[in-house]
């Protein structure tokens, strides 16, 4: 069972576009939402999370919005720029008494020149 | 440097030999995690330690086996007995799992086995 739904699992954009990654969860205890980035052929790497206490959060050209009574999150990227070509995890976690970090299935995003 | 390191970056193995998949990390971390992803199914939890000498069964052990006898390793076996071991391999840590929430990864071993 899937514990955290991801989509789309593909995305292809223009350079300077706005693609935006869903993910979906179940669990209400969950209350630490990160985002990974990974490159082919390399792990994934930490690139911004959120806590449910608020909305919205930026960290530069990536945003993510949390939508506690849909339980859903997105992340956006802001003026995409070929570099930005990735696979792109969301992922759930509790802060406390955790053992575990669930993932979604990945997004593959393409940015085109 | 801080970092954790995986070895080798690709490895070759024919159908009915065991192959064990090294990871070490220098950041001190109590916890560490071994990950397996396949195209389009993310990341599965295989096995993680909390401590030396400790591990526990993720959602995918079977045909694995892992040991702590170090805080610094944590390697993997492929046994035999895994039906379909062809996969790329992630290695990750934490401070512990009470913050398993926050890992970090190594870069990856990719496994084939024909």
């Amino acid at each position: 069972q899937q514990q955290v739904k991801q989509s789309p699992q593909s995305l292809i954009v223009q350079k300077g576009g706005i693609p935006i990654i869903n993910c979906a969860y179940e669990n209400t205890a969950f209350d630490y939402f990160p985002w990974y980035q990974q490159f082919p052929g390399k792990g994934p790497a930490l690139l911004i999370a959120i806590r449910p206490d608020v909305s919205e959060k930026k960290e530069g050209r990536f945003t993510i919005s949390f939508n506690k009574s849909a339980k859903q999150f997105s992340l956006h990227i802001m003026d995409s720029q070929p570099g930005d070509s990735a696979t792109y995890f969301c992922a759930a976690s509790k802060k406390t008494g955790a053992n575990n970090l669930f993932f979604g299935t990945g997004t593959r995003l393409t940015v085109i020149p | 440097d801080g970092g954790i390191t995986q070895s080798p970056k690709y490895l070759f193995r024919k159908e009915g030999q065991n192959v064990t998949l090294s990871c070490e990390q220098n950041l001190n971390h109590d916890a560490m995690y071994w990950y397996r992803q396949d195209p389009g199914q993310g990341l599965r939890l295989i096995y993680y330690s909390q401590i030396v000498n400790d591990f526990q069964k993720g959602d995918i052990a079977e045909g694995y086996s892992v040991s702590r006898e170090k805080k610094e390793s944590f390697p993997l076996t492929v046994t035999s007995a895994q039906k379909n071991p062809t996969a790329f391999y992630l290695c990750a840590s934490s401070i512990s799992t009470s913050t398993a929430y926050e890992q970090y990864f190594g870069p990856g071993t990719r496994l084939t086995v024909t």
